[in-house]
């Protein structure tokens, strides 16, 4: 069974300070990992992943995760933050091994609050 | 140029009613998904489809069905509708089901379904 977990509901962050958003992971095989983020009444959209390869995988506006295979993490993270990336955030798993399709577990979400 | 779309984006309806959600995805993709999302939050998948072909089918109550009239297109048609049914709804799409694919999944913006 694969599954993921992001221990904190929310993260405040002031505007220009590095970010992390947490995730942990488990799977029967190696994962491949997701980070998507929703802004308010919107979908979820496609921020990196990690398949294999470089364990730094940079993603779209300026963010980036690191995958720790020791410690099956995921952590998403910006150098600088700004108030355009509050949202809610979610890291999702998937474990190649396992036949029935492509079929994605998320997590539970972390609101992400950056302010001024 | 949507890539993934939903209609409607709001849906209120009472209680014993059937409604339906449309999805339709631009971008190639062999692969759609529904994925409903709770009040809390909590992403989960409901289903997938593969060329019209059924392949995830999660525990999800039988007044709840797919209709893939064809790849670009599958659409959620709900019997009976219940309080607990409502919920915003997901539709994704991907470019193969196989369960060691690499590819993204890309969500269209979500129909909020209201059941009073």
């Amino acid at each position: 069974a694969q599954s993921v977990a992001q221990p904190e509901d929310q993260v405040n962050v002031a505007e220009g300070n590095p970010l992390t958003v947490k995730c942990t992971y488990s799977v029967s095989g190696n994962p491949y990992l997701f980070w998507y983020v929703q802004y308010p009444n919107r979908g979820l959209q496609f921020l990196l992943k990690y398949i294999t390869g470089d364990n730094l995988v940079k993603g779209s506006y300026g963010f980036e995760a690191e995958f720790n295979k020791s410690q099956t993490s995921f952590h998403l993270k910006k150098p600088s933050a700004l108030v355009s990336d509050s949202a809610l955030y979610f890291c999702a798993v998937r474990d190649p091994l396992t036949g029935g399709g492509n079929k994605l577990t998320f997590g539970t979400g972390t609101q992400l609050k950056v302010e001024l | 140029d949507t890539a993934v779309s939903q209609t409607p984006k709001y849906l209120v309806t009472q209680m014993g009613n059937d409604k339906s959600i449309k999805c339709e995805q631009n971008l190639g993709h062999d692969t759609m998904y529904w994925y409903k999302q709770d009040s809390k939050k909590f992403l989960k998948i409901m289903f997938s489809y593969n060329n019209k072909e059924l392949i995830i089918n999660e525990t999800v109550p039988n007044r709840f069905s797919p209709k893939s009239p064809d790849k670009a297109h599958l659409n959620l048609h709900i019997n009976s509708l219940e309080l607990g049914d409502s919920a915003v709804y997901f539709c994704a799409s991907s470019q193969t089901r196989s369960g060691a694919s690499t590819d993204t999944q890309y969500f269209g913006p979500g129909t909020r379904l209201t059941v009073l």
